[in-house]
């Protein structure tokens, strides 16, 4: 069964520091991984998406990174801001492709 | 505008009155789930759809039905709500192995 952990759970960052946001999953057999960011009581707004054949995907001040063979991916946020304060998800579509198994976020604060 | 549209966004309701939550995507996306969030427990799928007429369960089905009869909606049913089936309720959709697009939720509270 695919878990996908993400570290830390929580952080807080002086605004303008650059962050790196950790995600990690135990079966590799993946067709690609998908950050989102959510908002308090909002909904999910996706960020980057990177398939299995990829290694990076860029958006803006965002890079995201993937090493299928480690199980890991991490997200990059440059010059951070205090609108980048968020609950950062990430979550990895199995093999079948009929699903998305989440992990459980990072808490980003990003102080002013 | 492309966009996933859930409604209601806030219901409260009482044990045992059915109900539906409606879901509408207009991507023509082949696929389509239905999410429920929970502190401590992160988001996990109750159903899933990969074509009209074509729908399976997730990993927490229970106490829920869906229903795939056109491409753009996948509308959830709780036809007995109970309060632990209160939660935040997302809707998704995407083509298969595409970017997934997720709607801005449908906060439920059974009493």
């Amino acid at each position: 069964k695919q878990e996908v952990t993400q570290i830390p759970a929580a952080l807080s960052v002086p605004e303008g520091e650059n962050l790196v946001l950790n995600c990690s999953f135990t079966d590799s057999a993946i067709y690609n991984l998908q950050w989102f960011r959510q908002d308090p009581g909002k909904g999910l707004t996706s960020l980057l998406l990177i398939q299995s054949s990829q290694r990076e995907q860029t958006s803006g001040r965002l890079n995201a990174s993937l090493d299928k063979s480690s199980g890991r991916s991490t997200l990059y946020i440059a010059a951070s801001q205090p609108g980048d304060s968020a609950t950062y998800l990430c979550a990895v579509r199995r093999g079948s492709a009929r699903q998305l198994t989440f992990g459980s976020g990072t808490q980003l604060t990003v102080l002013p | 505008e492309a966009q996933v549209t859930q409604n209601p966004r806030y219901l409260i309701t009482v044990t045992g009155k059915k109900l539906t939550v409606t879901c509408s995507q207009n991507m023509n996306h082949e696929y389509m789930s239905w999410y429920r969030q929970d502190p401590g427990l992160g988001l996990r799928q109750i159903y899933y759809s990969m074509n009209v007429e074509v729908t399976d369960k997730g990993d927490v089905p229970e106490g829920y039905k869906v229903s795939r009869k056109e491409k753009r909606n996948f509308p959830l049913i709780l036809e007995s709500p109970s309060p632990n089936q209160t939660s935040l309720y997302f809707c998704a959709s995407s083509f298969p192995q595409g970017e997934a697009f997720f709607g801005q939720g449908t906060r439920l509270t059974v009493v």
